[in-house]
């Protein structure tokens, strides 16, 4: 199956830092997604992105499929932004990284 | 349109006990996937169900099993319960079989205690 690797397991942020999440993958993939785990434990949906770039308000994530990377970068960080983030690729099932967990200080 | 939900959301059991967790997808999605996530070993795929089927089958033992009704609902149980199966149990749905091109959609879990 397809191995997924995040970098940094974790960082410390400063309300209002900038930050880049990384996600390389082993083979090629059809479908890379971005998800935020809540302090509930439920995975929220951030990006679908299996190639190129795409932004939602202050999160925007870039897939480069031909070098097997992706980046999730978050401006502006609020406290709310803290919690763990996966990035996860496909074979017939997702296979997920061991997550960054972000903590964003007041 | 309503998300995935799963029920129970909490659960406590007891060694050599069994369990059946229950997902229902999102309206007109008809696949659904199960994924086991413990500490120590992160997010790990159970198996997936498309229109009543098995499709794919993660490396679990025989006594993780599942199953779909003609509604699209899916139900796991898992018998003889071992220590090691507490942990956060999550069902994602999508529209098409596999998650090939398509995006998956997470429920919030059933969180399983074992003692």
């Amino acid at each position: 199956g397809i191995q997924v690797e995040q970098s940094p397991p974790d960082l410390i942020l400063q309300e209002g830092a900038n930050s880049t999440l990384r996600c390389n993958f082993s083979d090629s993939v059809n479908n890379l997604q971005w998800f935020h785990q809540n302090p509930w434990g439920q995975l929220i949906n951030l990006f679908y992105i299996p190639s190129g770039t795409k932004q939602n308000g202050r999160l925007s994530a870039t897939t480069v499929a031909t070098e097997r990377y992706s980046l999730l970068y978050i401006s502006s960080s609020q406290t709310t932004d803290s919690g763990v983030y996966f990035c996860a690729a496909n074979d017939y099932k997702l296979s997920f990284g061991a997550g960054t967990t972000v903590t964003v200080r007041a | 349109k309503a998300g995935v939900t799963q029920t129970p959301r909490y659960l406590i059991k007891t060694r050599g006990q069994q369990v059946t967790l229950s997902c229902s997808p999102i309206s007109g999605h008809r696949s659904v996937s199960w994924y086991q996530q413990t500490p120590g070993q992160g997010l790990q795929f159970l198996f997936e169900y498309f229109s009543e089927t098995q499709r794919n089958k993660g490396n679990f033992p025989g006594r993780f099993s599942g199953r779909q009704f003609s509604n699209s609902r899916s139900e796991m149980n898992v018998s003889t319960l071992e220590l090691g199966d507490s942990a956060l149990y999550l069902c994602a749905s999508s529209a098409t079989s596999g998650a090939s091109t398509d995006t998956q959609y997470f429920g919030p879990g059933t969180r399983l205690t074992v003692l």
